[in-house]
Protein backbone atom coordinates (compact mmCIF):
# COMPACT_ATOMS: atom_id res chain seq x y z
CA UNK A 1 0.00 0.00 0.00
CA UNK A 2 1.85 2.75 -1.33
CA UNK A 3 1.30 5.99 0.23
CA UNK A 4 3.31 8.88 2.29
CA UNK A 5 3.35 9.08 6.08
CA UNK A 6 4.04 11.65 8.23
CA UNK A 7 4.80 11.46 12.60
CA UNK A 8 3.53 12.36 14.39
CA UNK A 9 0.38 13.77 14.08
CA UNK A 10 0.25 16.47 17.04
CA UNK A 11 3.37 17.67 18.21
CA UNK A 12 3.80 20.49 21.46
CA UNK A 13 6.78 22.01 21.97
CA UNK A 14 8.42 24.42 24.84
CA UNK A 15 10.20 27.16 24.01
CA UNK A 16 13.96 26.98 22.95
CA UNK A 17 13.18 22.95 22.28
CA UNK A 18 14.14 21.54 19.33
CA UNK A 19 11.75 19.00 16.99
CA UNK A 20 11.70 16.53 14.54
CA UNK A 21 8.70 15.88 12.08
CA UNK A 22 8.96 12.79 10.51
CA UNK A 23 8.30 11.93 6.84
CA UNK A 24 8.62 8.96 5.04
CA UNK A 25 7.04 7.69 1.44
CA UNK A 26 6.99 4.44 -0.44
CA UNK A 27 6.33 5.99 -3.69
CA UNK A 28 9.60 6.03 -5.39
CA UNK A 29 9.29 9.00 -5.78
CA UNK A 30 12.85 11.43 -6.14
CA UNK A 31 11.59 14.22 -5.15
CA UNK A 32 10.21 15.52 -1.41
CA UNK A 33 8.70 18.67 -0.16
CA UNK A 34 8.23 20.50 3.33
CA UNK A 35 5.07 22.82 3.59
CA UNK A 36 4.15 24.84 5.95
CA UNK A 37 0.55 26.17 6.17
CA UNK A 38 -1.11 28.75 8.61
CA UNK A 39 -4.75 29.11 9.45
CA UNK A 40 -6.50 30.61 6.09
CA UNK A 41 -3.11 30.65 4.04
CA UNK A 42 -1.79 28.71 1.30
CA UNK A 43 1.45 26.48 1.16
CA UNK A 44 4.55 28.00 1.78
CA UNK A 45 7.62 25.81 0.37
CA UNK A 46 9.86 25.82 3.43
CA UNK A 47 12.80 22.95 1.99
CA UNK A 48 12.79 20.63 -1.07
CA UNK A 49 15.12 17.37 -1.92
CA UNK A 50 15.78 16.33 -5.77
CA UNK A 51 17.93 13.53 -4.98
CA UNK A 52 19.39 12.18 -1.73
CA UNK A 53 22.22 13.77 -0.33
CA UNK A 54 20.77 16.99 -1.70
CA UNK A 55 18.47 19.87 -0.46
CA UNK A 56 17.42 23.38 -1.57
CA UNK A 57 16.20 25.93 0.78
CA UNK A 58 12.47 27.16 -0.20
CA UNK A 59 11.20 30.24 1.05
CA UNK A 60 10.76 30.06 4.54
CA UNK A 61 13.97 28.13 5.31
CA UNK A 62 15.50 30.09 8.61
CA UNK A 63 14.71 28.40 11.39
CA UNK A 64 14.16 25.29 10.04
CA UNK A 65 16.51 22.16 8.49
CA UNK A 66 16.40 18.75 6.85
CA UNK A 67 18.37 15.75 5.89
CA UNK A 68 17.79 13.41 3.17
CA UNK A 69 20.12 10.49 3.70
CA UNK A 70 17.49 7.58 2.44
CA UNK A 71 15.17 8.12 -0.96
CA UNK A 72 12.50 7.74 1.46
CA UNK A 73 13.10 9.77 4.01
CA UNK A 74 13.21 13.39 4.46
CA UNK A 75 12.89 14.38 8.06
CA UNK A 76 12.32 18.47 8.58
CA UNK A 77 13.86 20.09 12.22
CA UNK A 78 12.22 22.74 13.75
CA UNK A 79 14.96 24.46 15.90
CA UNK A 80 14.58 27.07 18.76
CA UNK A 81 15.75 30.04 16.14
CA UNK A 82 12.04 29.73 14.22
CA UNK A 83 10.41 32.40 16.13
CA UNK A 84 6.81 31.72 15.36
CA UNK A 85 6.54 27.53 14.86
CA UNK A 86 3.11 26.78 15.44
CA UNK A 87 1.62 25.78 12.21
CA UNK A 88 0.24 22.58 10.46
CA UNK A 89 3.68 21.09 8.09
CA UNK A 90 2.88 18.91 5.04
CA UNK A 91 5.28 17.03 3.36
CA UNK A 92 5.11 16.04 -0.07
CA UNK A 93 6.64 13.65 -2.83
CA UNK A 94 6.91 14.00 -6.67
CA UNK A 95 8.69 11.50 -9.09
CA UNK A 96 10.94 14.73 -10.12
CA UNK A 97 10.59 18.21 -9.74
CA UNK A 98 11.20 18.98 -13.42
CA UNK A 99 8.12 21.21 -13.63
CA UNK A 100 8.03 20.91 -17.41
CA UNK A 101 4.61 20.17 -17.84
CA UNK A 102 5.42 16.20 -17.99
CA UNK A 103 3.39 14.86 -15.42
CA UNK A 104 6.19 13.78 -13.57
CA UNK A 105 6.16 16.25 -10.92
CA UNK A 106 2.62 15.92 -9.78
CA UNK A 107 2.77 16.45 -5.89
CA UNK A 108 0.90 14.14 -3.91
CA UNK A 109 0.85 14.94 0.23
CA UNK A 110 1.24 13.09 3.25
CA UNK A 111 -1.66 13.50 6.48
CA UNK A 112 0.38 16.81 7.65
CA UNK A 113 1.94 17.18 11.31
CA UNK A 114 0.52 20.06 14.01
CA UNK A 115 2.69 21.69 15.87
CA UNK A 116 1.90 24.33 18.71
CA UNK A 117 4.48 26.33 20.73
CA UNK A 118 2.94 25.63 24.38
CA UNK B 1 1.41 41.07 -7.12
CA UNK B 2 1.08 38.00 -5.60
CA UNK B 3 2.20 34.76 -8.04
CA UNK B 4 -0.83 32.82 -7.24
CA UNK B 5 -3.78 34.74 -6.71
CA UNK B 6 -7.60 33.48 -5.81
CA UNK B 7 -10.60 34.60 -4.97
CA UNK B 8 -10.79 33.38 -1.39
CA UNK B 9 -14.58 33.54 -0.88
CA UNK B 10 -16.48 32.38 0.47
CA UNK B 11 -18.08 31.05 -2.53
CA UNK B 12 -21.40 29.70 -1.48
CA UNK B 13 -23.49 27.15 -4.34
CA UNK B 14 -26.87 25.33 -4.32
CA UNK B 15 -26.20 21.52 -4.64
CA UNK B 16 -26.58 20.54 -8.52
CA UNK B 17 -25.24 24.25 -9.47
CA UNK B 18 -22.47 24.51 -11.18
CA UNK B 19 -19.25 26.07 -9.00
CA UNK B 20 -16.60 28.19 -10.55
CA UNK B 21 -13.27 28.33 -9.17
CA UNK B 22 -10.52 30.91 -11.01
CA UNK B 23 -6.83 31.76 -10.03
CA UNK B 24 -4.44 34.03 -12.22
CA UNK B 25 -0.89 33.39 -12.37
CA UNK B 26 2.24 36.17 -12.65
CA UNK B 27 4.96 33.60 -14.23
CA UNK B 28 4.10 33.67 -17.81
CA UNK B 29 7.04 30.55 -17.92
CA UNK B 30 4.96 27.92 -15.82
CA UNK B 31 4.05 24.98 -17.32
CA UNK B 32 2.56 22.89 -14.65
CA UNK B 33 -1.25 24.11 -13.57
CA UNK B 34 -2.90 21.63 -10.34
CA UNK B 35 -6.36 21.82 -8.68
CA UNK B 36 -5.75 20.40 -4.83
CA UNK B 37 -9.09 19.87 -2.90
CA UNK B 38 -8.22 20.45 1.25
CA UNK B 39 -11.28 19.76 3.93
CA UNK B 40 -11.11 21.31 6.93
CA UNK B 41 -7.72 19.69 9.19
CA UNK B 42 -6.75 17.87 6.59
CA UNK B 43 -3.85 17.95 3.77
CA UNK B 44 -4.33 18.76 0.38
CA UNK B 45 -5.91 15.90 -2.18
CA UNK B 46 -4.75 16.22 -5.64
CA UNK B 47 -7.79 16.86 -7.87
CA UNK B 48 -6.20 17.31 -11.47
CA UNK B 49 -3.93 18.63 -13.61
CA UNK B 50 -3.05 20.55 -16.64
CA UNK B 51 -0.66 21.74 -19.10
CA UNK B 52 -2.06 22.68 -21.97
CA UNK B 53 -4.45 25.51 -23.28
CA UNK B 54 -8.23 24.33 -23.50
CA UNK B 55 -9.85 22.28 -21.20
CA UNK B 56 -9.43 19.00 -19.51
CA UNK B 57 -12.54 17.03 -18.21
CA UNK B 58 -12.43 14.18 -15.65
CA UNK B 59 -15.73 13.23 -14.44
CA UNK B 60 -17.79 16.27 -12.50
CA UNK B 61 -14.58 18.22 -13.04
CA UNK B 62 -12.94 20.83 -15.87
CA UNK B 63 -10.30 22.44 -15.49
CA UNK B 64 -9.62 25.23 -18.13
CA UNK B 65 -5.99 26.77 -18.84
CA UNK B 66 -5.56 30.08 -21.23
CA UNK B 67 -1.68 30.86 -20.95
CA UNK B 68 -1.99 34.05 -22.99
CA UNK B 69 -4.36 35.64 -20.46
CA UNK B 70 -2.49 33.99 -17.48
CA UNK B 71 -5.49 32.19 -15.72
CA UNK B 72 -6.42 28.78 -15.06
CA UNK B 73 -10.18 27.52 -13.58
CA UNK B 74 -11.93 24.92 -12.35
CA UNK B 75 -15.58 23.89 -12.65
CA UNK B 76 -17.63 21.54 -10.93
CA UNK B 77 -20.77 20.43 -11.81
CA UNK B 78 -23.71 19.04 -10.36
CA UNK B 79 -22.33 20.23 -6.89
CA UNK B 80 -22.77 18.10 -4.12
CA UNK B 81 -22.59 18.69 0.06
CA UNK B 82 -19.34 16.52 0.23
CA UNK B 83 -17.59 19.31 -2.41
CA UNK B 84 -17.65 21.82 0.36
CA UNK B 85 -14.07 22.15 0.86
CA UNK B 86 -11.26 24.85 0.15
CA UNK B 87 -9.76 24.58 -3.12
CA UNK B 88 -5.97 25.66 -3.89
CA UNK B 89 -4.77 26.32 -7.19
CA UNK B 90 -0.82 25.83 -7.95
CA UNK B 91 1.48 26.71 -10.27
CA UNK B 92 5.03 26.07 -11.29
CA UNK B 93 7.01 29.21 -10.18
CA UNK B 94 10.24 30.99 -11.74
CA UNK B 95 12.67 28.05 -9.54
CA UNK B 96 10.23 25.24 -11.03
CA UNK B 97 8.80 24.79 -7.77
CA UNK B 98 5.05 25.10 -6.98
CA UNK B 99 3.57 28.03 -5.71
CA UNK B 100 -0.05 28.09 -4.43
CA UNK B 101 -2.37 30.51 -4.21
CA UNK B 102 -4.21 30.99 -0.67
CA UNK B 103 -7.21 28.97 -1.89
CA UNK B 104 -11.25 29.57 -2.53
CA UNK B 105 -13.47 28.36 0.11
CA UNK B 106 -16.29 26.77 -0.99
CA UNK B 107 -19.46 25.65 0.36
CA UNK B 108 -22.58 23.67 -1.45
CA UNK B 109 -26.06 24.11 -0.07
CA UNK B 110 -28.10 21.37 0.08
Amino acid sequence: DGGITQSPKYLFRKEGQNVTLSCEQNLNHDAMYWYRQDPGQGLRLIYYSQIVNDFQKGDIAEGYSVSREKKESFPLTVTSAQKNPTAFYLCASSIDSSGSGGGADTQYFGPGTRLTVL
Amino acid sequence: QKEVEQNSGPLSVPEGAIASLNCTYSDRGSQSFFWYRQYSGKSPELIMFIYSNGDKEDGRFTAQLNKASQYVSLLIRDSQPSDSATYLCAVTGPARQLTFGSGTQLTVLP
